[in-house]
């Protein structure tokens, strides 16, 4: 059973950069059918997606965070990370790292558990 | 950037009651629609995908229909288990989310 964990602090102040990493288990990272993304949900509001990536590297981002993300993967640790610089309040929210099948923008079948990030100082 | 407009925001049922939520998306999506299921707390469930394809394990009382820039989910007999939150997602072009239907007890 595929299960996907976040990891990465809780707590980031204002202007610095949130960081979190996804942890894959119960498949290969490498799958060439899969892709792995981010998708954010602020408190009490609806879901955004805001970045994915192919095992080889390929990144896509949604537009509106485009300069402020980087996504990038690590096959040898079955893992995938998600850097957001410059942050502020508005980018607090729960954020969740997902399986995407097919495509970068396809529908998400696995989910992590959610990490919620406060950015607060 | 292609927008998902979902209706109603808040529907109040019974247990046993049909439910239908609609989706309309701002232009064509060719049917690469996908409904979630979300409760207070966890991450969102994927009920279907391709408009109407069941994904693996989601009870039959789910359904879902339409083309174009029309989409419905359908709950035939609603359960105890299902009062939660329902998201469509277009995936045609990048990916955005309606704003949520809430189902709750009536």
């Amino acid at each position: 059973q595929l299960q996907l964990q976040e990891s990465g602090p809780r707590l980031v102040e204002p202007s610095e950069t949130l960081s979190l990493t996804c942890s894959v288990s119960g498949d290969s990272i490498d799958s060439r059918t899969f892709y792995w993304g981010w998708i954010r949900q602020p408190p009490g509001k609806g879901l955004e997606w805001i970045a994915a990536i192919y095992y080889t590297g390929d990144t896509f981002y949604t537009p509106s965070l485009k300069s402020r993300i980087t996504i990038s993967v690590d096959t040898s640790r079955n893992q995938f990370s998600l850097k957001l610089t410059s942050v502020t309040a508005a980018d607090t929210a729960v954020y969740f790292c997902v399986r995407l099948w097919g495509h970068w923008s396809g529908y998400s079948d696995y989910w992590g558990q959610g990490a919620l990030v406060t950015v607060s100082s | 950037d292609i927008q998902m407009t979902q209706s109603p925001s808040t529907l109040s049922a019974s247990v046993g009651d049909r439910v239908t939520i609609t989706c309309r998306a701002s232009q064509s999506i060719n049917n690469r629609l996908a409904w979630y299921q979300q409760k207070p707390g966890k991450a969102p469930k994927l009920l279907i995908y391709k408009t109407s394809t069941l994904e693996s394990g989601v009870p039959s009382r789910f359904s879902g229909s339409g083309s174009g820039t029309e989409f419905t989910l359908t709950i035939s007999s609603l359960q105890p288990d299902d009062f939660a939150t329902y998201y469509c997602q277009q995936y045609n072009s990048y990916c955005t989310f309606g704003q949520g239907t809430k189902v709750e007890i009536k």
